[in-house]
């Protein structure tokens, strides 16, 4: 079947740098999507990776290798608008996106 | 402002009933979609249109449908509400042209619970 996996929750410093990583098995693949969500709010884009390596924008960068089947959203100089759940989607052979279940990011002061 | 308007933001329906969820874009997005969003799980497609007039399922469709009559409305119903649909409900919507890169813009959600 396919597969998303990423860590439930993590907690970080105001200031700071985070990593979430996102690792999937799906059948295909034809990009791999982060997604930012404040709580009780709709998701937003954030980045969007084909090509393995890492691709900036910001303060955040979004960093994929296709033959480890890995990905990771790098934060860096964290503030407390931070705080949100972060979701990772892989579009599969069909185009169709595999969600995982999200990584809700804590920032603390 | 361009976007996606879902109603109702919230509701309580009972066990039984029929509920429709509407959505509206004014982006004049090809393709749109219906999610719902559990607890502890990624989002699930309920149904798809690529284009107006053609619908199709996702991974969850069981207890719903869909129509899509025009490009900017794409209401989803139950046509009877059980408990385990108790859910949120989210509409998006993305430019067709852009399906190698999908970005999906999302509605603002509907909270929706079956007792």
């Amino acid at each position: 079947g396919q597969n998303i996996d990423q860590p439930t929750e993590m907690t970080a410093t105001e200031g700071a740098i985070v990593q979430i990583n996102c690792t999937y098995q799906t059948s295909g693949f034809n990009g791999l999507f982060w997604y930012q969500q404040h709580a009780g709010e709709a998701p937003t884009f954030l980045s969007y990776n084909v090509l393995d390596g890492l691709e900036e924008k910001g303060r955040f960068s979004s960093f994929l290798s296709r033959s480890k089947g890995y990905s990771y959203l790098l934060l860096k100089e964290l503030q407390m608008k931070d705080s949100a759940s972060y979701l990772c989607a892989v579009s599969d052979s069909n185009y169709q996106l595999i969600w995982g279940a999200g990584t809700k990011l804590i920032i603390k002061p | 402002i361009a976007g996606i308007t879902q109603a109702p933001t919230s509701q309580i329906l009972a066990a039984g009933r029929r509920m429709t969820l509407r959505c509206t874009q004014d982006m004049r997005h090809n393709a749109m979609y219906w999610y719902r969003q559990d607890l502890g799980l990624g989002l699930r497609l309920i149904h798809y249109s690529n284009t107006a007039g053609t619908t199709g399922k996702g991974e969850v469709p069981d207890g719903y449908s869909v129509s899509r009559a025009n490009t900017d409305d794409f209401p989803l119903t139950l046509a009877s509400a059980v408990p385990s649909q108790t859910s949120v409900y989210f509409c998006a919507s993305s430019d067709s042209l852009d399906r190698e890169t999908g970005e999906l813009f999302f509605g603002e959600g509907s909270r929706l619970t079956v007792l």
